[in-house]
C-alpha cells in the first residue's frame, strides 16, 4: 500500500500570502494519479487537482499542482479568505489511499 | 450538479448493525464505480469498500471483510453499506464517493454520516 505523508500538518498564513503544501508518497505514484481536495467543516471534500497538475472544473487558477513520482506539491498563489481549510491528497494509481491532511489556518 | 447524500448513521452498541445509504443525483449513477471511505476521529481517510457499475465486483478493507457488505440499486440511484458486528473501532464519519477519475480515483464526495459504536 502506498502511504502518503503530508507536510506541514498546519500552515499559519495571512490572506494574500502564498501557501505551499507537500504530499510525499512511500513509492512512485503510477501515471501521476494524484489528486488534491479541499475540505471545510461540515462540507463534502471538493476536488481541486487531479493527475497531479490538472485543475478540476471551476477551480480558480490560484490553485496549482506540480510534481511526479513520489513528491507532489499544491500551491495556492494568493490566499483568499475562503481558502482557509483542510487539504488532503489522494493517490489512485495503486488502490486508493489518502494523506493525513494539512490545515491552512489564518495567522 | 453532482450530489451525494449519505444517511443511516447513528449510535449503535458493539455487536450491532447499521445500514448506510448514499443517494446519488446529477449524473448517470449506473455508469460509475463507487467507494465508501471512512475517517475515524483524529485519524486519516481510509477506503472501506468499493463496487463496480453493476455490483458484480466488490472489494473490502481487511478490517471490515466479512462484516460489511456494499451493494447498489441502480434503479434507485442508491449505494448501500450494510455494517454488521460493529466494533468501537468502526466509529467514524463515513463518506460515499464517486470513482470518476481515471483508474478509479474519487472525484465527488458526500458530506458524510457519523457512525458511533459505543
Amino acid at each position: 500500500e502506498i502511504v502518503l505523508t503530508q507536510s506541514p500538518g498546519t500552515l499559519s498564513l495571512s490572506p494574500g500570502e502564498r501557501a505551499t503544501l507537500s504530499c510525499r508518497a512511500s513509492q512512485s505514484v503510477s501515471s501521476n494519479h494524484l489528486a488534491w481536495f479541499q475540505q471545510k467543516p461540515g462540507q463534502a471534500p471538493r476536488l481541486l487537482i487531479y493527475g497531479a497538475s490538472s485543475r478540476a472544473s471551476g477551480i480558480p487558477d490560484r490553485f496549482s499542482g506540480t510534481g511526479s513520482g513520489t513528491d507532489f506539491t499544491l500551491t495556492i498563489s494568493r490566499l483568499e479568505p475562503e481558502d482557509f481549510a483542510v487539504y488532503f491528497c489522494q493517490q489512485y494509481g495503486s488502490s486508493l489511499t489518502f494523506g493525513g491532511g494539512t490545515t491552512v489556518e489564518i495567522k | 450538479e453532482v450530489k451525494l447524500v449519505e444517511s443511516g448513521g447513528g449510535l449503535v452498541q458493539p455487536g450491532g448493525s447499521l445500514r448506510l445509504s448514499c443517494a446519488a443525483s446529477g449524473f448517470i449513477f449506473s455508469n460509475y464505480w463507487m467507494h465508501w471511505v471512512r475517517q475515524a476521529p483524529g485519524k486519516g481517510l481510509v477506503r472501506v469498500s468499493h463496487i463496480n457499475v453493476d455490483g458484480s465486483t466488490t472489494s473490502y478493507a481487511d478490517s471490515v471483510k466479512g462484516r460489511f457488505t456494499i451493494s447498489r440499486d441502480n434503479a434507485e440511484n442508491t449505494l448501500y453499506l450494510q455494517m454488521n458486528s460493529l466494533r468501537a473501532e468502526d466509529t467514524a464519519m463515513y463518506y460515499c464517493a464517486r470513482a470518476g477519475l481515471t483508474a478509479g480515483g474519487a472525484d465527488y464526495w458526500g458530506q458524510g454520516t457519523l457512525v458511533t459504536v459505543s
